[in-house]
């Protein structure tokens, strides 16, 4: 079943600006982490976030969590076009260490 | 270099003609996973697996089968394919200390 929705689902940007996505679950979460992927090929993990943390930086992302709201943000600053990828979001539920359930992910395109 | 690797990366193969897709990673890894993915749908988990000889179904394990006889190994096997059976299919593990999973690059699976 999927967990995580993401939104928009597609997002285009200009090189420079900032990309902002978002991602919505529905039940209590270990923790949710961000994945992107270039076209077909294989997931890279970006960034985590636990349960208990509400924003967290790397580089140029910044993602938060809002527990109240099932929502998390996923913010890339100054983006360039090697950006251009899907983004997923993923969470792991609380007492289900072994399950990562993904999102459908979002195509994120910033022009040069 | 720390990797996973799957075989093989694109096959066509016929209903009904049994066909195995190897996975193998080379971090010592505890966790590994099988996922699919597909347009519109995002990933889901096929099958994981904890640790050697322990492994458990996901959302989509119908019409699957997996073994883990040894830590780097995690062979998916398809016993009688069928045309829903077309996607793309990724490897992952992972750590028992962390939740990043790493990610094979895929192997696209055409099933006529």
């Amino acid at each position: 079943s999927q967990q995580g929705e993401e939104d928009p689902q597609a997002l285009s940007i200009q090189e420079g600006e900032n990309a902002t996505m978002n991602c919505s679950y529905k039940t209590s979460i270990n923790n949710l982490q961000w994945y992107r992927q270039n076209s077909g090929r294989g997931l890279v993990h970006l960034i985590l976030i636990r349960s208990n943390e509400r924003e967290k930086h790397s580089g140029r992302l910044r993602v938060t969590l809002d527990t109240s709201k099932k929502s998390s943000s996923l913010l890339i600053t100054a983006s360039r076009a090697a950006d251009t990828a899907s983004y997923f979001c993923a969470t792991v539920p609380t007492g289900a260490n072994s399950k990562l359930t993904f999102g459908k992910g979002i195509t994120l395109s910033v022009r040069p | 270099e720390a990797q996973v690797t799957q075989n093989p990366r694109y096959l066509i193969t016929v209903t009904g003609k049994k066909l195995t897709v190897t996975c193998s990673q080379n971090m010592n890894h505890e966790y590994m996973s099988w996922y699919r993915q597909d347009p519109g749908l995002g990933l889901r988990q096929i099958y994981y697996s904890m640790n050697v000889e322990v492994t458990d179904k996901g959302d989509v394990p119908e019409g699957y089968k997996v073994s883990r006889k040894e830590k780097r190994n995690f062979p998916l096997i398809l016993e009688s394919p069928s045309p829903n059976q077309t996607s793309l299919y990724f490897c992952a593990s992972r750590g028992s200390g962390s939740y990043e999973q790493y990610f094979g690059p895929g192997t696209r699976l055409t099933v006529t």
